[in-house]
């Protein structure tokens, strides 16, 4: 398994504001992802977060509406930018080990925006 | 690209009695099969996999079976409790992909 830390664990957020979602892992990862659930539905997958490198997005999901870091490879964040209503989901953080194919998840946030 | 498909989306079942969900996959070279349990205001908790090598394995009540032929597979639950209510996701990923493919999930409600 993996001890995953994502923060914050909810928020409610103003229209046209900003959220940075943190995602902090126990050990070093190769594959770190961040998925939305929106109310109800199953995962879609925003991007893979690439340490040292820019984001790989997912038809759908643009750079400028999901800016992502990976500073390292323990550490990622999601920023959810110039937020509306459509944007309140639940943000998860997924990591994998280098030659494992188990996905681990974190507890999520939980956004709405107002 | 992969696509599964999940069912039922909703199951109902009596506490004590079985419960089974079933995904079907469209890539054939996919050779992992994980199923999720997610609770209430939590992130997704892997229960059980499976790999293309093997056609059951178990874990307590939890069993999963895969047919590779008919490119399906199979979550079934023994002697349900109330704490096993919670929406389950299947997925399926082959070797060298990043990307897990999730079902839509189903809601299993289990009634004491």
């Amino acid at each position: 398994s993996a001890v995953i830390s994502q923060k914050p664990s909810r928020d409610i957020c103003q229209r046209g504001t900003s959220l940075t979602i943190q995602c902090q892992v126990d050990s070093q990862v190769t594959m770190m992802f961040w998925y939305r659930q929106q109310p109800g539905q199953s995962l879609t997958l925003i991007a893979t977060a690439n340490q040292g490198s820019e984001a790989t997005y997912e038809s759908g999901f643009v750079i400028d509406k999901f800016p992502i870091s990976r500073p390292n490879l323990t550490f990622s964040t999601l920023t959810v930018s110039n937020m509306s209503p459509e944007d309140s989901s639940i943000y998860l953080c997924s990591l994998r080990r280098t030659g494992n194919t188990e996905a681990f998840f974190g507890q999520g946030t939980r956004l709405t925006v107002v | 690209g992969e696509n599964v498909e999940q069912h039922p989306s909703t199951l109902s079942v009596q506490e004590g009695d079985s419960a089974v969900i079933k995904c079907t996959y469209s890539d054939s070279a996919s050779n992992y099969f994980p199923w999720y349990k997610q609770e209430l205001g939590k992130g997704p908790q892997l229960i059980i996999d499976i790999r293309s090598n093997v056609g059951e394995k178990k874990d307590q009540r939890i069993a999963v079976t895969l047919n590779k032929t008919a490119k399906h597979f199979s979550l079934h639950i023994t002697e349900t409790q109330p704490e096993d209510s919670a929406v389950y996701f299947c997925a399926a990923i082959k070797s060298g992909a990043q990307k897990l493919v999730f079902g839509q999930g189903t809601r299993l409600t289990i009634n004491p």
